[in-house]
């Protein structure tokens, strides 16, 4: 059964670009999860999926968003990137609420 | 806000030991996991320990709670050079606006 997977696995802009990053949730899940990591700061949740529907969301500014298709994959945007926005960006999927399957990130990097 | 806080934040054992590490929380919780993460990847789930249990077993890992103290114990028994990596303790409070926060993390080196 493959797992969570997320691309790209890099990726690098500069300030005030856009970053779109991509997951794709275990077979049958329908929740998706998305944490920023950045260096030194833990994770930090960002957005909560189910069925479609943004159901809650971390203390970030509006330019982060992000939606659910109907196949469960999700998108990540992050919009007029700042230099705090490097960091390894996580998704995590779940058939229910508790146990977490995360991917193995995205990381960002803004010059 | 970070809900979990774990302590140490820096654990450096010999191969054999045991590991002992500590997750103190904030607010009355769910749910409480445990997860590892090997450097910059993905994070791996250890254990869930809810809040009406008081401990739970599984291979060489035991986990404690205390809901009265709000604090976790994560043990790793005989520890080897592939455990080291980075522990996380995480809590939800259950609800509609279910979130899932995570700890700083441990991270423990287990010396050969």
């Amino acid at each position: 059964e493959a797992g969570v997977t997320q691309s790209p696995t890099h990726l690098i802009k500069t300030r005030g670009q856009q970053a779109t990053l991509r997951c794709s949730p275990i077979s049958g899940h329908t929740s998706v999860y998305w944490y920023q990591q950045a260096l030194g700061l833990g994770l930090q949740f960002l957005l909560w999926y189910d069925e479609g529907e943004e159901r809650n969301r971390g203390n970030f500014p509006p330019r982060f968003s992000g939606r659910q298709f109907p196949n469960y994959s999700s998108e990540l945007n992050v919009n007029a990137l700042e230099l705090e926005d490097s960091a390894l960006y996580l998704c995590a999927s779940s058939l229910f609420t508790g146990e977490l399957f995360f991917g193995e990130g995205s990381r960002l990097t803004v010059l | 806000s970070q809900q979990g806080e774990e302590d140490p934040q820096a654990l450096s054992i010999q191969e054999g030991e045991n590991a002992t590490m500590n997750c103190s929380y904030k607010t009355s919780i769910n749910n409480l996991q445990w997860y590892r993460q090997n450097s910059g990847r993905g994070l791996v789930h250890l254990i869930l320990i809810r809040s009406n249990e008081r401990e739970k077993h599984s291979g060489r890992l035991r986990v404690t709670l205390d809901t009265s103290k709000k604090s976790s114990s994560l043990l790793i028994t005989a520890s080897r050079a592939a455990d080291t990596a980075s522990y996380f303790c995480a809590t939800d409070r259950g609800g509609s606006n279910y979130k899932l926060t995570f700890g700083k993390g441990t991270l423990l080196t287990v010396n050969p």
